[in-house]
């Protein structure tokens, strides 16, 4: 059973195109992450969610952590092609490992 | 990242051959991570070191996964009589504060 649910698993899209992707659970968290992995790299970390409600902006990325710290979703305005990767949500199991979800595979085309 | 580096980057194995696989973290790394990454899904957890000290295994898949970090710097993965299912990317990460730096990772292909 995967514990973090990462939704769609692929997204492809036109430049330009604005697009919401999703990490479920049933689980609390006391945080979440976001990272980014572009092919041939290792995950490079985008933003940590810890309030719940609490919403996040890192340029035209937007960052949601639920209100009941269960879930969160990264919103991408005018999607442009550098912002192709896989996308990951991930939490800090006993503050070591990190635990990441299946993620969301995002090609954006010009 | 904050400059780890893996090596090699690409290892083609034959069923049954020993690899070995290198991570240097940066200086100051006290923390040390490896992570499995299967085609098309995360990243998965196999072990953690503090210093030298292996403090978690809890994810090695097999007795044929091997890890050691005997100066508290590099680390080395290895993996014995290696399997098709072997095939991945093993990602090593250093810890700074709460956030891990991870490397390229090295691509194995276990034919």
């Amino acid at each position: 059973t995967q514990l973090l649910e990462q939704s769609p698993q692929f997204l492809s899209i036109q430049e330009g195109e604005n697009l919401t992707v999703y990490c479920n659970s049933s689980s609390v968290f006391s945080s979440l992450q976001w990272y980014r992995q572009e092919p041939g790299e290792g995950p490079v970390l985008l933003v940590t969610v810890v309030t719940g409600g609490e919403v996040k902006k890192l340029k035209r990325l937007t960052f949601q952590f639920g209100d009941a710290r269960k879930d969160s979703s990264l919103h991408i305005t005018a999607a442009q092609p550098g912002d192709t990767g896989l996308y990951l949500c991930a939490y800090n199991q006993a503050g070591t490992a990190l635990i990441f979800g299946k993620g969301t595979t995002l090609s954006v085309s010009s | 990242g904050a400059g780890v580096s893996q090596s090699p980057r690409y290892k083609v194995a034959k069923r049954g051959q020993d690899v070995a696989l290198r991570c240097d973290p940066i200086s100051g790394h006290v923390s040390l991570f490896w992570y499995q990454q299967a085609l098309g899904q995360g990243p998965e957890f196999l072990t953690y070191f503090q210093n030298e000290a292996q403090l978690d295994k809890s994810g090695l898949p097999s007795d044929r996964f091997f890890a050691e970090r005997p100066e508290g710097s590099v680390s080395t993965l290895k993996i014995q009589r290696t399997q098709q299912e072997d095939s991945a990317v093993y990602l090593c990460a250093g810890k700074v504060g709460e956030t891990q730096y991870f490397g390229p990772g090295t691509r194995l292909l276990v034919l």
